[in-house]
C-alpha cells in the first residue's frame, strides 16, 4: 500500500533555531499533502494544504511566515518552523493523497518537536 | 467552531464485546467520512469509510454507521481484542475539498 514517510521522528530545538520536518511519499505521487498538528489529547487541526508547484494554502490563524512549507516535487514536502518556540512545542503529522476527493489520504508517522 | 465531535473522551469495554464509537458533525456539506485508529506518537491508520449515499459500510469486524439526517455516525468493532485500544478519530470531507475536518478523539481501552 501507499507509505508516507516522515522525519525526523523527534527533534530537540533550541528556542530560536529553525527545524525542518520532511515528508515524503515513497511509491506513490502525492498531487496534495496536508500538514497537521496535535496538542495533548485534542485534534488534529489542519494547519496547511500544499500542491506540488505551487503556494501553500494556510487555514486561518496559521502564521505562514513562522511555518513555511515548500512542496517541490510530487514526492516531497517539507515544513519549517522558523525561530521555533516553546509553545511551537507539539506533535506534526503530514498526509498525501493523490486522489483529491477526500479518498485514499495516507498519513506519515509523525515529528515530536520539543523546544527548550 | 468544532464541526466533528466525539463526545466521549474515553471508553472502555470488555474483550470479546461489542465497541461503539460515536461521532457527530454540523456541517450539512460533509459527504464522506472516514474513521482513523491511533497509537502514541505514530500518525493515523486509515480504518474504514463512508459516503453519504450509504447508511452502512462494513469491513471485517469494522462496521461504521451514518444517520445523515441526524449528522450522526458511529463505529462498531465487534468482537473487540486488546490491540484496538487506541484513540480513535473521524473525520469528514465533501466532494471539491481535498481537506479532512477531524474530531477530538475517543480513547479505547479493551479490558482483557
Amino acid at each position: 500500500g501507499a507509505v508516507v514517510s516522515q522525519h525526523p521522528s523527534r527533534v530537540i530545538c533550541k528556542s530560536g533555531t529553525s527545524v525542518k520536518i520532511e515528508c515524503r511519499s515513497l511509491d506513490f505521487q502525492a498531487t496534495t499533502m496536508f500538514w497537521y498538528r496535535q496538542f495533548p489529547k485534542q485534534s488534529l487541526m489542519l494547519m496547511a494544504t500544499s500542491n506540488e508547484g505551487s503556494k501553500a494554502t494556510y487555514e486561518q490563524g496559521v502564521e505562514k511566515d513562522k511555518f513555511l512549507i515548500n512542496h517541490a516535487s510530487l514526492t516531497l514536502s517539507t515544513l519549517t518552523v522558523t525561530s521555533a518556540h516553546p509553545e511551537d512545542s507539539s506533535f506534526y503529522i503530514c498526509s498525501a493523497t493523490t486522489t483529491g476527493t477526500g479518498v485514499g489520504y495516507t498519513f506519515g508517522s509523525g515529528t515530536r518537536l520539543t523546544v527548550v | 467552531d468544532q464541526q466533528v465531535k466525539q463526545n466521549s473522551p474515553s471508553l472502555s469495554v470488555q474483550e470479546g464485546r461489542i465497541s461503539i464509537l460515536n461521532c457527530d458533525y454540523t456541517n450539512s456539506m460533509f459527504d464522506y467520512f472516514l474513521w482513523y485508529k491511533k497509537y502514541p506518537a505514530e500518525g493515523p491508520t486509515f480504518l474504514i469509510s463512508i459516503s453519504s449515499i450509504k447508511d452502512k459500510n462494513e469491513d471485517g469486524r469494522f462496521t461504521v454507521f451514518l444517520n445523515k439526517s441526524a449528522k450522526h455516525l458511529s463505529l462498531h468493532i465487534v468482537p473487540s481484542q486488546p490491540g484496538d485500544s487506541a484513540v480513535y478519530f473521524c473525520a469528514a470531507s465533501y466532494f471539491g475539498n481535498e481537506k479532512l475536518t477531524f474530531g477530538t478523539g475517543t480513547r479505547l481501552t479493551i479490558i482483557p
